[in-house]
């Protein structure tokens, strides 16, 4: 399948630091990209989105990056919080063979060290 | 906010059964749901799209006989994993769209052990 990352990256941060989460993709006919955070044994949560025709986003406490030419998106987390602490999987979504889908990355594990 | 359910949260069953996994929209009706599959340590792969009415479509890979998908009514999507083994053992996660809607709803997921 698409996007099945092996073991998931990690990324460590002290408390009240920021944390910028990256991540590549490959459909350049995305519509939307967007960032999900994934606590243990529980769905996906929806944190921010961004549409192609865009390349900054803000949110509470988050930003998303998008660099179309590189195809690169980014999530920074301002001040991280012990409660930050998750998974994170960026997706993107437009239309697939088979229609309009949300594909998945790979992911990234974010520890908060108090 | 839009609400998506799963039943069970988690289910064990043994080597040869099938189980059936029910997703939720409790407050809209959803037009299109997927059903997403994730193995411990690894992202969420898409299974298949369901449309209310009509055939699942399975992506490429994804065995549609193993895992049947009903979509009855604009609020319930079914997953049946028949004769289930070891394997398919996963944490199996619905999403429910709203035609208009940018968002994806995610419901919480079902935990699946098979013995």
């Amino acid at each position: 399948g698409e996007n099945v990352g092996l073991h998931l990256p990690t990324l460590s941060v002290q408390e009240g630091d920021n944390s910028i989460i990256n991540c590549a993709y490959s459909n350049s006919a995305s519509d939307y990209f967007i960032w999900y955070k994934q606590e243990s044994g529980k769905g996906p949560q929806f944190i921010i989105d961004i549409r192609s025709n865009m390349d900054k986003r803000q949110g509470q406490r988050v930003t998303v990056l998008l660099n179309k030419t590189v195809k690169h998106l980014s999530l920074q987390i301002a001040a991280t919080q012990p409660g930050d602490s998750a998974v994170y999987f960026c997706a993107e979504k437009g239309a697939r063979a088979g229609g309009f889908k949300t594909i998945f990355g790979a992911g990234t594990r974010l520890f908060v060290k108090a | 906010g839009a609400v998506v359910s799963q039943h069970p949260s988690w289910v064990i069953c043994k080597s040869g059964t099938s189980v059936k996994i029910e997703c939720r929209s409790l407050d809209f009706q959803a037009t299109t749901m997927f059903w997403y599959r994730q193995f411990p340590k690894q992202s969420l792969m898409l299974m298949a799209t369901s449309n209310e009415g009509s055939k699942a479509t399975y992506e490429q890979g994804v065995e549609k006989d193993k895992f049947l998908i009903n979509h009855a009514s604009l609020t319930l999507s079914t997953l049946t994993v028949t004769s289930a083994h070891p394997e398919d053992s996963s944490f199996y996660i619905c999403s429910a769209y709203l035609a208009g809607d940018s968002e994806q709803y995610f419901g919480p997921g079902t935990r699946l052990t098979v013995t």
